[in-house]
């Protein structure tokens, strides 16, 4: 199975400051073929399911707001909220799309400083 | 809109078989594979498998011994038996949209519903 490693596990940010959430796959989730990164972010509030915010590594969702973006390659990737609103308090998970079994990272819990 | 709605026991007795069901509306479930996931209180997500409209079928090898999952297309429905449950299976199960191919994000979500595994 493909292990996916969230960093940190806990992340304290102060209201329009920047957050930034790393996310390693054990193995390599960039298909040669078409050059894409099977790699999906979700932001999941308290009772309530995932929602996919990015996919392909980098492209945004329809509907989620362009102050969050995803970059990176290969093992290891990056989700970055450029300015932290209080609706963003969430956890967040990565989710490799590569090969099953599908497979998530731990998670990231984000909260206002 | 796709809308996905689980349903089914919220309490299962243990080494019984938990069964569920999601219905989707707005949309159809042909040529789209179907996920379920669960995660455990307080915990993270796991995969548990898909099925494609066609019937196919891909479980986690971690739970593929108590998995079977089926496909209803005329009533736009897929369900989820997990057998022989145990403690370590109550969770909110999820279904979710898998996309058109093989090796894709899970797009749209149930709001999932909480199975109790207890005597």
């Amino acid at each position: 199975d493909i292990v996916m490693t969230q960093s940190p596990d806990s992340l304290a940010v102060s209201l329009g400051e920047r957050a930034t959430i790393n996310c390693k796959s054990s193995q390599n989730v960039l298909y040669s073929s078409n050059n894409k990164n099977y790699l999906a972010w979700y932001q999941q509030k308290p009772g309530q399911p995932p929602r996919v915010l990015i996919y392909w590594a980098s492209t945004r969702e329809s509907g989620v707001p362009d102050r969050f973006s995803g970059s990176g390659s290969g093992t290891e990737f990056t989700l970055t909220i450029s300015s932290l609103q209080a609706e963003d308090v969430a956890v967040y998970y990565c989710q490799q799309f590569y090969t099953t079994p599908y497979t998530f990272g731990q998670g990231t819990r984000l909260e206002i400083k | 809109q796709v809308q996905l709605q689980e349903s089914g026991p919220g309490l299962v007795k243990p080494s019984e078989t938990l069964s569920l069901t999601c219905t989707v509306s707005g949309g159809s479930i042909s040529s789209y594979y179907w996920s379920w996931i669960r995660q455990p209180p307080g915990k993270g997500l796991e995969w548990i498998g898909y099925i494609y409209y066609s019937g196919s079928t891909r479980y986690n090898p971690s739970l593929k011994s108590r998995v079977t999952m089926s496909v209803d297309t005329s009533k736009n429905q897929f369900s989820l038996r997990l057998s022989s449950v145990t403690a370590a299976d109550t969770a909110v199960y999820y279904c979710a949209r898998t996309g058109p191919n093989y090796g894709y994000y899970f797009d749209y979500w149930g709001q999932g519903t909480l199975v109790t595994v207890s005597s």
